[in-house]
């Protein structure tokens, strides 16, 4: 079964620092696109960032408002993606999901359950 | 890069037709063919619902269908089924190689 697992969200204060994990199984892990998104409770989806494969290089692309400040990795001997948040603010605060294009090139067709990061004093 | 624009809202009777419109740029939806739609029912993650313009996954039915016409795309779905409530946000590869989601839209069935 194609499936992935985040897991590190939780509450950090406002400049604090978080990482996120993404652990993926049921495909091939190594040639695979990662993408995070994030929600807002109540409010819409927004990209954050995506990685590529190490065949491609395995560098990354960030949205605008967490470019900076967040990076996007991969262990692909462990089949899990990262996200490393630093300089956190209360905007962040979200759900965070990964998701890749597994079947369908340049959509996410899989998409983890997400994990809640809420940056609060 | 501005989010797309989608209508906050609408709606339809069980077997009318209904069309999501999600209107970008020359820099977005008008130079790209990845333009894609989720479909997000409360409290669970997004589903693919239409890659590519027009190209439906495996097990979406095909009264989902897709179009684009120059900075515009839209979503139609066909003969509502009260399952189909849910919001619904399309998205589209940018030419700074990112990604940009509309607003979101609220299907309602009534």
């Amino acid at each position: 079964e194609v499936q992935l697992v985040e897991s590190g969200g939780g509450l950090v204060k406002p400049g604090g620092s978080l990482r996120l994990s993404c652990a993926a199984s049921g495909f091939t892990f190594s040639n695979a696109w990662m993408s995070w998104v994030r929600q807002t409770p109540g409010k819409g989806l927004e990209w954050v960032g995506r990685i590529r494969s190490s065949g491609y290089g395995g560098t990354a692309d960030y949205g605008a408002p967490v470019k900076g400040r967040f990076t996007i990795s991969r262990d692909d001997s462990k089949n899990t993606l990262y996200l490393q948040m630093n300089s956190l603010k209360t905007e962040d605060s979200a759900i965070y999901y990964c998701t890749s294009d597994v079947s369908t090139p340049g959509a996410w067709d899989i998409w983890g359950q997400g994990t809640m990061v809420t940056v609060s004093s | 890069q501005s989010a797309l624009t989608q209508p906050p809202s609408v709606s339809g009777s069980p077997g009318q037709s209904v069309t999501i419109s999600c209107t970008g740029s020359s820099s977005d939806v008008g130079s790209s063919n990845r333009v894609s739609w989720y479909q997000q029912p409360p409290g669970t993650a997004p589903k693919l619902m239409i890659y590519e313009v027009n190209k439906r996954p495996s097990g979406v039915p095909d009264r989902f269908s897709g179009s684009k016409s120059g900075n515009t795309a839209s979503l139609t779905i066909s003969g509502l089924q009260s399952e189909d409530e849910a919001d619904y946000y399309c998205t589209s590869f940018t030419s700074s190689s990112t990604w940009v989601f509309g607003g979101g839209t609220k299907l309602t069935v009534l």
